[in-house]
């Protein structure tokens, strides 16, 4: 079944112990891409990769980190989470950017409680 | 001001009205989303457009580039409609996606 999978799906932290949280796809996704959503402000996107090793910031990349060292994984790191990257985080991916091929598929999300 | 708006950002209605949901950008794009977010939080995505109309059981997404505006129509809603539809654009020189609030719909029997 083609899908994109997060991990974990929920989570409770304490300010500054660095987490990770996984991202994967088996569609042979070039584009993945990760967005938290957030009460009044709707979903803003963290960072995107275009393909292997080739990350770039989105609308809000500060206290984040990603990376892509295989096509189908792009993990996102909180260093040292703060209570404001309380959030929802929702993973996604599509085959590239061009215009027929740039459906978006989600993950369930991982909602993140950071203490 | 929001490079993406829509309106409206609430609406009620019964079942078997026809419902349009509307969304304006202010910045040239190179495609047009439309999300569907369920009450558990799950996201999928309904459409993408860069130009015309596209038509899917129920639903009809038209966009229109000169005057920078899309729509969302459900024909014959029905409760299980009910979700927030979200807008997002990709703009015409990069490569990240701007959102739009999205909209609550709600459709009651």
């Amino acid at each position: 079944e083609a899908q994109v999978t997060q991990n974990p799906r929920y989570l409770i932290t304490v300010t500054g112990k660095k987490l990770t949280v996984t991202c994967s796809q088996n569609m042979n996704h070039e584009y993945m891409s990760w967005y938290r959503q957030d009460p009044g402000l709707g979903l803003r996107q963290i960072y995107y990769s275009m393909n292997v090793e080739v990350t770039d910031k989105g609308d809000v990349p500060e206290g984040y980190k990603v990376s892509r060292k295989e096509k189908r994984n792009f993990p996102l790191i909180l260093e040292s989470p703060s209570p404001n990257q309380t959030s929802l985080y929702f993973c996604a991916s599509s085959f590239d950017r061009g215009l027929t091929q740039e459906t978006q598929y989600f993950g369930p999300g991982t909602r993140l409680l950071v203490l | 001001k929001n490079e993406v708006e829509q309106s409206p950002q609430n609406l009620t209605a019964q079942e078997g009205e026809f419902i349009t949901i509307n969304c304006s950008y202010s910045v040239g794009i190179s495609a047009l989303h439309w999300l569907q977010q369920h009450p558990g939080g799950g996201i999928v995505s309904l459409f993408m457009l860069s130009s015309g109309k596209k038509k899917h059981g129920r639903l009809i997404a038209t966009i229109n580039i000169q005057e920078k505006h899309s729509s969302l129509h459900i024909t014959a809603s029905h409760p299980r409609d009910s979700a927030v539809y979200i807008c997002a654009v990709r703009e015409e020189y990069g490569n990240k996606l701007v959102f739009g609030a999205g909209t609550i719909l709600r459709v009651k029997s």
